[in-house]
């Protein structure tokens, strides 16, 4: 069975800090999405990882995949308090688009 | 303008009682999506179908049942089989050979 582990589950930093959120999970897999969610909406994509080593970058956020160490990292840089928002990221078990298992997610606060 | 419609945004039910969750797509996707997601957790997949008249079952598919009559509409019904329907659920579709789905606004099932 597939586990997919986010850490932090809840983040409270200041606007202006930078910080790492992780993604780690359990078996072999080369694709791994990225998405937000608002409270009481629904999820909107940020990010598609494709390939070990693959990056991507869109305004503060960026993320990156592993497959090796099965590890993706979602990097905020001096955070605003518009990016306050739940964080998923969804690994990808048939490497076909199908079959995507959510981690527990990471609820980001940014305070002024 | 094109997206994943799902209707209603609330819906409460008696326990005991079948009901129906509608999801309707105009993007021409060939791939839908079913999800749950629980209060402060991430989503699970419920049902997925790739073409019309066929769709696989999920992490978590029972006590619920789907359709793909045509290839825009993927209707989930929540039985009474179904032992915690309370939930916020979700629908997705993708285009084949796109690795990202994209989701709709949601549709939050109460049952008491």
């Amino acid at each position: 069975e597939l586990k997919v582990e986010q850490n932090p589950l809840f983040l409270s930093m200041q606007e202006g800090k930078n910080y790492t959120i992780y993604c780690n999970y359990s078996t072999t897999s080369d694709r791994l999405y990225w998405y937000r969610q608002d409270p009481g909406k629904s999820l909107e994509s940020l990010f598609v990882l494709l390939s070990n080593g693959a990056v991507k970058q869109e305004g503060r956020l960026m993320a990156s995949l592993d497959t090796k160490a099965r590890l993706s990292t979602l990097h905020i840089t001096a955070a605003v308090h518009d990016l306050s928002a739940t964080y998923f990221c969804a690994v990808d078990l048939d490497n076909a688009g199908n079959m995507l298992t959510f981690g527990g997610g990471t609820r980001l606060m940014v305070k002024p | 303008d094109g997206g994943i419609t799902q209707s209603p945004k609330y819906l409460f039910r008696k326990e005991g009682q079948n009901v129906t969750l509608s999801c309707e797509q105009n993007l021409n996707h060939d791939a839908m999506y079913w999800y749950r997601q629980d209060p402060g957790q991430g989503l699970r997949l419920i049902y997925y179908s790739q073409i019309v008249n066929d769709f696989q079952k999920g992490d978590i598919a029972e006590g619920y049942s789907v359709s793909r009559e045509k290839k825009e509409s993927f209707p989930l019904t929540v039985t009474s089989a179904q032992k915690n329907p309370t939930a916020f659920y979700l629908c997705a579709s993708r285009r084949t050979g796109l690795n990202e789905q994209y989701f709709g606004p949601g549709t939050r099932l109460t049952v008491t």
